[in-house]
């Protein structure tokens, strides 16, 4: 069976500085690695993913993550902060390539002082 | 490109009472999810369908609990009778194989 755990439900940063959000897996394939950010009522936006290939991955709005297989990590950074970046961003895994069968983080509440 | 559209965004309700959630999912997509969102539970994957077809209602908490997808077009998630614990958003999602899976904006469920 798949699972995620996020570290820290709450993380804050000020303005400028460096984002990092903690996600780890545990999947008994290698799995498809996925970060998604939902804003306040709203629903979930995908920012990035991980399939095959590159373990760096690039995606919206300047974040990026690395796929770490050794460490059963998947990251999600961003070099630094806007206030705009306020939200809740959830990592999720999937054991097949369709990414139907997502099991989902609780989530870590990203604050942004200015 | 519309996307995924669900109503009501809000819904409150009083127990007892038949809730029905409807959704709308982007034109062409094959996989229709319904999914809930709590504090305490986080999210969870409730139903998914694919080409109309419920494949894995697993996650369906109780019997109170039905969804049906009529047609490509149109999913509807019914709660009969609601309970307060049933309060949550109500998340409709949708995706073509292989791809990326978009969400609604989401049906705020409270039920007093």
């Amino acid at each position: 069976a798949q699972s995620v755990t996020q570290l820290g439900s709450h993380v804050s940063v000020s303005e400028g500085a460096l984002v990092l959000l903690r996600c780890n897996y545990s999947s008994s394939v290698p799995p498809y690695l996925f970060w998604y950010v939902q804003y306040p009522n709203q629903g979930l936006q995908l920012l990035l993913k991980y399939t095959t290939g590159a373990t760096l991955v690039k995606g919206i709005n300047g974040f990026e993550a690395e796929f770490k297989k050794s460490e059963t990590s998947f990251h999600l950074t961003k070099p630094s902060a806007h206030m705009s970046d306020a939200a809740e961003y959830f990592c999720a895994v999937s054991e097949e390539a369709g990414s139907y069968q997502l099991t989902f983080g609780k989530g870590t509440k990203l604050s942004v002082i200015p | 490109d519309a996307g995924v559209i669900q109503s009501p965004r809000h819904e409150v309700t009083e127990m007892g009472q038949e809730v029905t959630l409807r959704c709308k999912p982007i034109s062409g997509h094959d996989y229709l999810f319904w999914y809930r969102q709590t504090m305490m539970r986080g999210l969870e994957l409730l139903i998914y369908f694919n080409n109309n077809v419920p494949i894995d209602d697993s996650g369906m908490p109780e019997d109170r609990f039905s969804a049906k997808m009529p047609n490509a077009s149109f999913s509807t998630l019914k709660i009969q009778p609601s309970e307060p614990r049933d309060s949550a958003v109500y998340f409709c999602a949708s995706s073509l194989f292989g791809n990326t899976i978009y969400f609604g904006e989401g049906s705020w469920l409270t039920v007093v």
